[in-house]
C-alpha cells in the first residue's frame, strides 16, 4: 500500500502563472487535508476535503486558491496567478475516516515563484 | 525506517496528570515541530524548537530537544479533557530540502 503521493515534488512558476498540486491519498482513504508551510515556520491548515465535498476551507485564501477532490483521481490544489508570497511547501495528508485520528502525510510539493 | 517516530503510540491518563510523549528521529534537522490533531480536524501547530535550542515552553507545554540522542519530548502539564487528541512530531531538515517529515503520532486520551 503506497503512502500518500504528492506530485510534483518541486514546481517552479513565474509570477502570474497557475500552479496545480496533486495529492493521491492512501488507498481506502476518503479524507484529505492540505497544509502550507512557509520557510522556517510550522504547517498552516488550508482545507479539508472528502470525496467531492469541501468540508472546511477556513484556512485557504479566498482569492486565487481552490481545491477539489473528485470522485475519481487525486485531490488538486490550484493556485491561480501565483505571486512570490505563494512560494512555500504544500503538504497533503489523508485519513480513512473522520473518527480515526491517524493521518498520513505526503512528502510535500515545494513551490517556487520566480 | 520512518523519521519522527513517536512513542508511545497511545496514552491514557487521568485529568490533571502530566502527559509525556517522545519522538526520535534519524537524520540531522534544522528544527523539530509538534502538532496536535483533534478528531476530524486539521493539524494545529503547537511549538517549534530549533536545533540549537534545548528546551522551550508555551503555556502548559514543554518541549525538550536532545540532538545528541536525536530525540524530543513533549510534556503537557495539568492535562484537561480538551487535550484529548493525536500528537505528531515533525522534523525539518532545513535548507529548503524536502519539507517536513511526520511520525505516526501518539493518541492521547484524557479521562475525566
Amino acid at each position: 500500500n503506497a503512502g500518500v503521493m504528492q506530485n510534483p515534488r518541486h514546481l517552479v512558476r513565474r509570477r502570474g502563472q497557475e500552479a496545480r498540486l496533486r495529492c493521491s491519498p492512501m488507498k481506502g482513504h476518503s479524507h484529505v487535508y492540505w497544509y502550507r508551510q512557509l520557510p522556517e515556520e510550522g504547517l498552516k491548515f488550508m482545507v479539508y476535503l472528502q470525496k467531492e465535498n469541501i468540508i472546511d476551507e477556513s484556512g485557504m485564501p479566498k482569492e486565487r486558491f481552490s481545491a477539489e477532490f473528485p470522485k475519481e483521481g487525486p485531490s488538486i490544489l490550484r493556485i491561480q496567478q501565483v505571486v512570490r508570497g505563494d512560494s512555500a511547501a504544500y503538504f497533503c495528508a489523508s485519513s480513512p475516516t473522520v473518527v480515526n485520528t491517524e493521518a498520513f502525510f505526503g512528502q510535500g510539493t515545494r513551490l517556487t515563484v520566480v | 525506517s520512518q523519521q519522527g517516530e513517536e512513542d508511545p503510540q497511545a496514552l491514557s491518563i487521568q485529568e490533571g496528570e502530566n502527559a509525556t510523549m517522545n519522538c526520535s528521529y534519524k537524520t540531522s534537522i534544522n528544527n523539530l515541530q509538534w502538532y496536535r490533531q483533534n478528531s476530524g480536524r486539521g493539524l494545529v501547530h503547537l511549538i517549534l524548537i530549533r536545533s540549537n535550542e534545548r528546551e522551550k515552553h508555551s503555556g502548559r507545554l514543554r518541549v525538550t530537544l536532545d540532538t545528541s540522542k536525536k530525540s524530543s519530548s513533549l510534556l503537557i502539564t495539568a492535562s484537561r479533557a480538551a487535550d484529548t487528541a493525536s500528537y505528531f512530531c515533525a522534523t525539518d531538515p532545513g535548507g529548503g530540502a524536502d519539507g517536513l517529515t511526520f511520525g505516526k503520532g501518539t493518541h492521547l486520551i484524557i479521562q475525566p
